[in-house]
């Protein structure tokens, strides 16, 4: 049983505007999430994280919002650039170490 | 500084054969981890180990067999290549704190 979703498979953008990814999860005992970026033939890199006593964390063009009430987070990337085309993966850890990952969002960012 | 290598990055297996994954990390870290990728499942955890010489199952088990000798080296083995293990492999590293993993670059096994 999955943990962590990632509904939206895909995502397509204009350079310049804003990414939104989503990402919902079921256990109410995730202590951080993490979103995760994969380029082609690499391995997936950290990018931003959330406890989950807060509600936002912020890191130049990228946000994280948690609301926990809905057990959903999203990511906000703003301005969208043609570098950030990836697969992001939302990320939720239950313990000092082991993570439970979504399937992934493509995101696409068009000239 | 190499983070996580993995070795072989490519390899073709016929069904039955077996074959071992080689996974190094130079950053001193407690946690390793093995993780497959396949589409649309995204990363689905194999096995792990906690420290040197312990290891655990994960997610997504059966099929597979890990060792961890020495602190620095996580092994995973296929005793006997099924055509479902087809997948991206990847090997990760951590220490405690909300720092997360450090990925290696992956390894793509195909069993035909």
């Amino acid at each position: 049983d999955q943990q962590v979703k990632q509904n939206s498979p895909s995502l397509s953008v204009q350079e310049g505007r804003i990414s939104i990814l989503n990402c919902d999860y079921t256990n109410s005992m995730f202590d951080y999430f993490l979103w995760y970026k994969k380029y082609p033939a690499e391995g997936p890199t950290f990018l931003i994280s959330i406890s989950s006593i807060k509600d936002k964390n912020e890191d130049g063009r990228f946000t994280v919002f948690l609301n926990k009430s809905a057990k959903h987070l999203s990511l906000h990337i703003v301005p969208s650039q043609p570098g950030d085309s990836a697969v992001y993966f939302c990320a939720a850890r239950v313990n000092d170490y082991k993570l439970s990952f979504g399937a992934g969002t493509t995101v696409t960012v068009r000239a | 500084n190499a983070g996580v290598t993995q070795t072989p990055k490519f390899r073709v297996l016929k069904t039955g054969q077996s074959m071992t994954l080689l996974c190094a990390q130079d950053m001193n870290h407690e946690y390793m981890y093995w993780y497959r990728q396949d589409p649309g499942m995204g990363l689905r955890l194999i096995h792990y180990s906690v420290g040197e010489g312990t290891t655990a199952k994960g997610e997504v088990p059966d099929g597979y067999n890990v060792s961890r000798l020495k602190k620095q080296n996580f092994l995973l083995g296929l005793e006997s290549a099924a055509p479902s293990q087809t997948s991206v492999y990847f090997c990760a590293s951590s220490t405690t704190g909300p720092y997360g993993y450090t990925f290696g670059s992956g390894t793509r096994l195909t069993v035909v």
